[in-house]
């Protein structure tokens, strides 16, 4: 069974520019999650998807969206990016809505310059 | 008032310590509450669920009080593999998101 998978590992980019992450679920899971954590902190909800639709949403600004795709894939995007947007970015998937047990994959370091 | 509140610790203990974490959450309506770990530069990991009636597994033991809002974790003969941050969690309201506490540090020591 292949885990949660997420590219690119680390990132770095300067203020204003965009972000894409990706994710690929674990086999079998058609929810995505995503959550960001802050250095000492731990991890805050952003979003999550099922059937290609956000269901709902944490308190991020709409510079924050996403997609899922139908294989359960999914993308996060960061527009005009700001230092404090700096953070591990995890992605985690379940195996069906509300299942309230997530599985992350290893994140994606983001550093904003 | 954060959702969930942990001691950030650091906790230091020797090897074979006993050791106990404890996390309040806000929300009476929460209904799954787990402990997570989170090695360093890592992803977390799901530890145990915790239920009402409290669970074991091997060395560790979780208990619920939902009249006092307050979740535990105990950890016996701690091993140096053991360190490492652990992660209330809580569902939110509507029941898709997790809630994380920022952690607790351990540091088990020979």
């Amino acid at each position: 069974e292949t885990g949660v998978t997420q590219s690119p590992t680390h990132l770095i980019k300067t203020r204003g520019q965009q972000v894409t992450l990706r994710c690929s679920s674990q086999s079998g899971h058609n929810t995505v999650s995503w959550y960001q954590q802050a250095l000492g902190q731990g991890p805050q909800f952003i979003f999550q998807y099922y059937r290609e639709e956000e269901n709902g949403r944490g308190n991020f600004p709409p510079r924050f969206s996403g997609l899922q795709f139908p294989n359960y894939s999914s993308e996060l995007n960061v527009n005009a990016l700001e230092l404090d947007d700096s953070a591990l970015y995890l992605c985690a998937s379940s195996p069906r809505l509300a299942q309230n047990e997530q599985f992350f994959g290893p994140g994606t370091r983001l550093t904003v310059l | 008032r954060k959702e969930v509140e942990q001691d950030p610790g650091p906790f230091n203990v020797p090897e074979g310590a006993t050791v106990a974490f404890n996390c309040t959450y806000s929300n009476s309506a929460s209904q799954s509450f787990f402990w997570y770990r989170q090695d360093c530069r890592k992803e977390p990991k799901l530890l145990m669920s915790v239920y009402s009636s409290g669970n074991e597994d091997g060395r560790f033991t979780a208990q619920l009080n939902r009249a006092s809002q307050y979740i535990s974790l105990l950890i016996r003969d701690s091993k140096l593999s053991d360190s490492a941050t652990y992660l209330c969690v809580v569902n939110s309201n509507s029941g898709y998101a997790l809630n994380f506490g920022k952690g607790t540090s351990l540091l088990v020591t020979p």
